[in-house]
């Protein structure tokens, strides 16, 4: 068990719909990653928080958002969903904000209908 | 430019036997190289980690090799056993990329060692 939690684990849902996924990161950590994994892209970044501000943008679509709460939890929101969009979403955290071991969590499972 | 590239996309290899995975870099600005072992359901978790200022780092019986001049690593594991069957992912971030750490993956190996 890293200590970084994933919410909800499996999430069904239809193309054009938005959904939340959520991270609490492992305690102290100030870091938070959202990764993408997917069977042809395989893990992409997509964007880095430290202690509640943006430090790091990868290919995220601007369908997506994500922000990191003042307790550190963060939430990736995904709208306007497609089912290119189906994928696991992977969190991971970290101490601080550069180069160290990321904790990675259990995975939210996307299908897109 | 950003790519780590890894190779092969599976290995499949005897219990005791060495497996070993490659990978393969393009941006010289990378200078943290870890490799990731991710179970089926499971989140990725780091395994070893290397910096190039060394050319090799042994943990146990996974051991990263680092050739800076041909921008490649690999990953050698010795005495394969089948609770090493596995996604075994390569990874490179760049210190200097603006204060991140964010990690650029290779593809991945699936790994099986047979009994």
């Amino acid at each position: 068990d890293s200590g970084v939690t994933q919410t909800p684990k499996h999430l069904i849902t239809a193309t054009g719909q938005r959904v939340t996924l959520r991270c609490s990161p492992r305690s102290g950590d100030l870091s938070v990653y959202w990764y993408q994994q997917s069977l042809d892209q395989g893990l992409q970044f997509l964007i880095q928080y430290y202690n509640g501000e943006e430090r790091a943008k990868g290919n995220i679509l601007e369908r997506f958002s994500a922000q990191q709460f003042p307790d550190l939890h963060s939430e990736l929101n995904l709208s306007s969903l497609e089912l290119g969009d189906s994928a696991l979403y992977f969190c991971a955290s970290s101490p601080g904000q550069l180069q160290e071991t990321q904790y990675f969590g259990p995975g939210t499972r996307l299908l897109v209908l | 430019q950003q790519q780590v590239k890894q190779s092969p996309q599976s290995l499949i290899v005897q219990k005791g036997g060495i497996s070993i995975i490659n990978c393969a870099y393009e941006n010289t600005a990378f200078d943290y190289f870890p490799w990731y072992q991710q179970f089926p359901g499971k989140g990725p978790a780091l395994l070893i980690a290397i910096r190039p200022d060394v050319s090799e780092k042994k943990e146990g019986r996974f051991t990263i090799s680092f050739n800076k001049s041909a921008k490649q690593f690999s990953l050698h594991i010795m005495d394969s056993q089948p609770g090493d069957s596995a996604t075994y992912f390569c990874a490179a971030s760049a210190r200097g990329s603006g204060n991140t750490g964010k990690l650029i993956f290779g593809q991945g190996t699936t790994l099986q060692v047979k009994p």
